[in-house]
């Protein structure tokens, strides 16, 4: 069965960084297109950043541009997100979710989350 | 990019019927057959409920039913069950950007 299990989240201070990481399995990782969702405590989803099956082709919010890097390795079946220069705002439960490969803008299957505090 | 709006919250009687609806403009639910929904419980992931407008993956109830008219799609639940109490999320490709645009959220209560 398909399986996202992130990890990585944290607390961490204002202008830090944290490195969040995917771990994919029970489908063929290298043919999805994957993304990042976020959710600040009691508020809704935030679409932060997806990437292509060959990595190729790579969408940011305007909120985390310059900040975030997203990429994979298809090789480990994994996902990542580097933050940069993190700010209060950016605190939330971070998603990581496979795209269907059969419709648009469709994310059929999401990890369980991982928190990431910025406080100082 | 601003968000698809829903209303905050819909509640409802077990065995009734809510509609929980999800406006937008004609650059994104109007434009496309792209709306999905999404379920979440407290403390949990959100789990897919309807993609393409109405069309249900498979192990979703058919108590689930998706339709748009315009620039504004709805998620109905028929038969209202005590587990259907959740947040609802829609979402819908959008012209305007390169990934989709999530609606506001509505909280559903079972009474």
């Amino acid at each position: 069965q398909v399986q996202l299990v992130e990890s990585g989240g944290g607390l961490v201070k204002p202008g830090g960084s944290l490195r969040l990481s995917c771990a994919a399995s029970g489908f063929t990782f290298s043919d999805y297109y994957m993304s990042w969702i976020r959710q600040a405590p009691g508020k809704g989803l935030e679409w932060v950043s997806y990437i292509s099956s060959s990595g190729s082709t790579i969408y940011y919010a305007d909120s985390v541009k310059g900040r975030f890097t997203i990429s994979r390795d298809n090789a480990k079946n994994s996902l990542y997100l580097q933050m940069n220069s993190l700010r209060a705002e950016d605190t939330a439960v971070y998603y990581c979710a496979r795209e269907s490969m059969t419709t648009v803008t469709t994310l059929d299957y999401w990890g369980q989350g991982t928190l990431v505090t910025v406080s100082s | 990019q601003s968000a698809l709006t829903q209303p905050a919250s819909v509640s409802g009687s077990p065995g009734q019927s809510i509609t929980i609806s999800c406006t937008g403009t004609s650059s994104d639910v109007g434009g496309y057959n792209y709306v999905s929904w999404y379920q979440q419980h407290p403390g949990k992931a959100p789990k897919l409920m309807i993609y393409e407008v109405s069309n249900r993956p498979s192990g979703v109830p058919d108590r689930f039913s998706g339709s748009k008219s315009g620039n504004t799609a709805s998620l109905t639940i028929s038969g209202l069950q005590a587990e259907d109490e959740a947040d609802y999320y829609c979402s819908s490709y959008t012209s305007s950007s390169t990934t989709g645009v999530f609606g506001t959220g509505t909280k559903v209560t079972v009474l």
